[in-house]
């Protein structure tokens, strides 16, 4: 079935980088733009990124832009999200998410928590 | 960046009610507007896209509307399974946006 597979969060102090990965599978990913979104504990939906299904195109949230770059690699079905200058205020459950129809697929989901 | 806001930020409804949640866009985006679910612990789920479509296996008690600046989600006959927080979201324009949400709880 289609799958998305978050991994690579964690703790991390103020100003360090991770880089977040999400595997896909039952799909073909190639075809398919890929989103990051995240939480924030208790709070809401933010967007934070988008990557064309060919890697052509990138748009980011203001609130990342200039430090976590989006990137793909349509050969491992692996998308990748690489953040850098990380703040308290990052620290957020962060999903991978197919775009079809609108946000389709989610992943379960990875934790960063940026603490010192 | 375009501004959702949504409201109510709460609700208390009982089971066969029926509810009604708003989402108004700074600027006009057409029908680009969807609607997810999300319970606790859980990822997000769409219900509606295209403002007014249903997504596969989305029970038909749910429905869209709107387009250009006001859109409307509707829950017609709430069910125990709807009691969650609801969001709103933009697809028209990048930085793509979401409402701040909707908690549906019990009366």
């Amino acid at each position: 079935q289609v799958q998305l597979v978050e991994s690579g969060g964690g703790v991390v102090q103020p100003g360090g980088s991770l880089r977040l990965s999400c595997a896909a599978s039952g799909f073909s990913f190639s075809d398919f733009d890929i989103h990051w979104v995240r939480q924030a504990p208790g709070k809401g939906l933010e967007w934070v990124a988008f990557i064309r299904y060919d890697g052509s195109n990138k748009f980011y949230a203001d609130s990342v832009k200039g430090r976590f770059p989006i990137s793909r690699d349509n050969s491992k079905n692996t998308v990748y999200l690489q953040m850098n200058s990380l703040r308290g205020e990052d620290s957020a459950v962060y999903y991978c998410v197919q775009f079809g129809k609108a946000l389709d697929v989610w992943g379960k989901g990875t934790t960063v928590i940026v603490s010192s | 960046a375009i501004q959702l806001t949504q409201s109510p930020s709460s609700l208390s409804a009982s089971i066969g009610d029926r509810v009604t949640i708003t989402c108004r866009a700074s600027q006009g985006i057409s029908r680009a507007f969807a609607w997810y679910q999300q319970k606790p612990g859980r990822a997000p789920k769409l219900l509606i896209y295209d403002a007014s479509s249903l997504d596969g296996g989305v029970p038909s008690r749910f429905s869209g509307s709107g387009s250009g600046t006001h859109f409307t989600l509707t829950i017609s006959g709430l069910q125990p399974e709807d009691f969650a927080t609801y969001y709103c979201q933009q697809v028209h324009t990048y930085p793509q946006t979401f409402g701040g949400g909707t908690k549906v709880e019990i009366k």
